[in-house]
């Protein structure tokens, strides 16, 4: 089966820089998104990991370890704007039609 | 503009009265999915469609129906809704996902209210 892992909630203040976790486990990996989610609104894509490694966009990074099952999403610069729910979703190959698993989310909560 | 167009936005309706929630894409796009969104549950698949004509159960289709007979529309079908379909619904679109890193588009949302 599939599992995906991430904190439920963290805060940070503005200005800072905030790492937001997420491990999984999928019987066929083929790529890793994360996503950003205001409240009642749709979700927003950030980035796209599919190889080990860092992928850097502006203030937002995304890491990867296939082999560890794990990948993080850095932000920097903290703003209040930046205040949302951050969705880790995996593509799994060998679940038939499904595009993405999604995890619970993490919600952020930027502080002045 | 890209995007992908759900409604309505908002709909309070009473239990076992049926509606429909439409769902369209201007992308081409093959694969279209329904997600609903709980607290503390995250988003699950409702139903998905790999393209015109064939569409299959995802992780959650008790009581919901859907169809495909145009690519850019996917519409869900409530028959006859219960209070414990109450939720936030979102549909979204992909040109396929066997292509590495193609993301999902979403809808606006449809937060629905069985009473």
């Amino acid at each position: 089966g599939q599992n995906i892992d991430q904190p439920t909630e963290m805060t940070a203040t503005e200005g800072a820089i905030v790492q937001i976790n997420c491990t999984y486990q999928t019987s066929g990996f083929n790529g890793l998104f994360w996503y950003q989610q205001h409240a009642g609104e749709a979700p927003t894509f950030l980035s796209y990991n599919v190889l080990d490694g860092l992928e850097e966009k502006g203030r937002f990074s995304s890491f990867l370890s296939r082999s560890k099952g794990y990948s993080y999403l850095l932000l920097k610069e903290l703003q209040m704007k930046d205040s949302a729910s951050y969705l880790c979703a995996v593509r799994d190959e060998n679940q038939a039609g499904t595009a993405l698993i999604f995890g619970k989310g993490t919600t952020l909560s930027v502080s002045s | 503009e890209a995007q992908v167009t759900q409604n309505p936005r908002y709909l309070i309706t009473v239990t076992g009265k049926k509606l429909t929630v439409t769902c369209s894409q201007n992308m081409n796009h093959e694969y279209m999915s329904w997600y609903r969104q709980d607290p503390g549950l995250g988003l699950r698949q409702i139903y998905y469609s790999m393209n015109v004509e064939v569409t299959d159960k995802g992780d959650v289709p008790e009581g919901y129906k859907v169809s495909r007979k145009e690519k850019r529309n996917f519409p869900l079908i409530l028959e006859s809704p219960s209070p414990n379909q109450t939720s936030l619904y979102f549909c979204a679109s992909t040109t396929s996902p066997d292509r590495a890193g193609t993301e999902a588009f979403f809808g606006q949302g449809t937060r629905l209210t069985v009473v």
